[in-house]
């Protein structure tokens, strides 16, 4: 079983809808969390940190459930800019990162 | 913008050759890590190290070496390069503690 599991989508969202997928993960001694964003033959960046009460970036809400061991993200009010794979990234108990195979989101006009 | 850089960005490079793939951080993290990612599919993690002569094996078998003799410097090595290898290369760095990770721009290397 891998260690942080995504579904692979793709989510297609018209522009200006909302948009919200999950993300879970197998250690429950993970310790910290985090969205990225990676285009097409790009690097994967940072999109938002998630923090155990939650947290918004303008039009993007992160939660996380350490009960039953996943996170989301949120995208309202989606941009054409949107379109990307997300990355759902896991901090293991040895500080290593954990990715996840990444979720793809088209935004159609 | 991460200060994290990776060279060359592409190669192409016949059979059997040896290739050193180059990474370098300007921002002093500890742990740095190279990724393999194929078009279109997953990260994998290859190799990692936690500091100076700490390195690891990933995930995803590799028949790459890598060396950290310096902090800012994590090379990835091929010593006999075969088109099975053609893929994009990814390093990573982030600070101790569990900090997010910065990626350079990949090295998208080709063997024919």
């Amino acid at each position: 079983r891998k260690e942080v599991e995504q579904d692979p989508g793709p989510f297609n969202v018209p522009e200006g809808a909302t948009v919200a997928f999950n993300c879970t993960y197998s250690n429950s001694a993970s310790q910290s969390f985090f969205w990225y964003r990676q285009d097409c033959r790009k690097e994967p960046k940072l999109l938002m940190s998630v923090y155990s009460s939650g947290n918004e970036d303008g039009r993007f809400t992160a939660q996380l459930n350490r009960a039953s061991q996943y996170i989301s993200l949120l995208i309202r009010d989606s941009k054409l800019s949107d379109s990307a794979t997300y990355l759902c990234v896991v901090n293991d108990s040895w500080g290593k990162l954990q990715f996840g195979a990444g979720t793809q989101v088209v935004v159609t006009p | 913008e991460a200060d994290i850089y990776q060279t060359p960005r592409y190669l192409v490079i016949g059979t059997g050759k040896k290739i050193t793939l180059e990474c370098s951080q300007t921002m002093g993290h500890d742990k740095m890590y190279w990724y393999q990612q194929d078009p279109g599919m997953e990260l994998h993690l290859i190799h990692y190290s936690y500091g100076v002569n700490s390195t690891e094996k990933g995930d995803l078998s590799s028949e790459s070496t890598v060396s950290r003799i310096r902090t800012e410097h994590f090379p990835l090595t091929l010593e006999s390069a075969r088109p099975s290898h053609t893929s994009q290369y990814l390093c990573a760095s982030s600070d101790r503690g569990l900090t997010e990770a910065f990626f350079g721009q990949g090295t998208r290397l080709t063997v024919v």
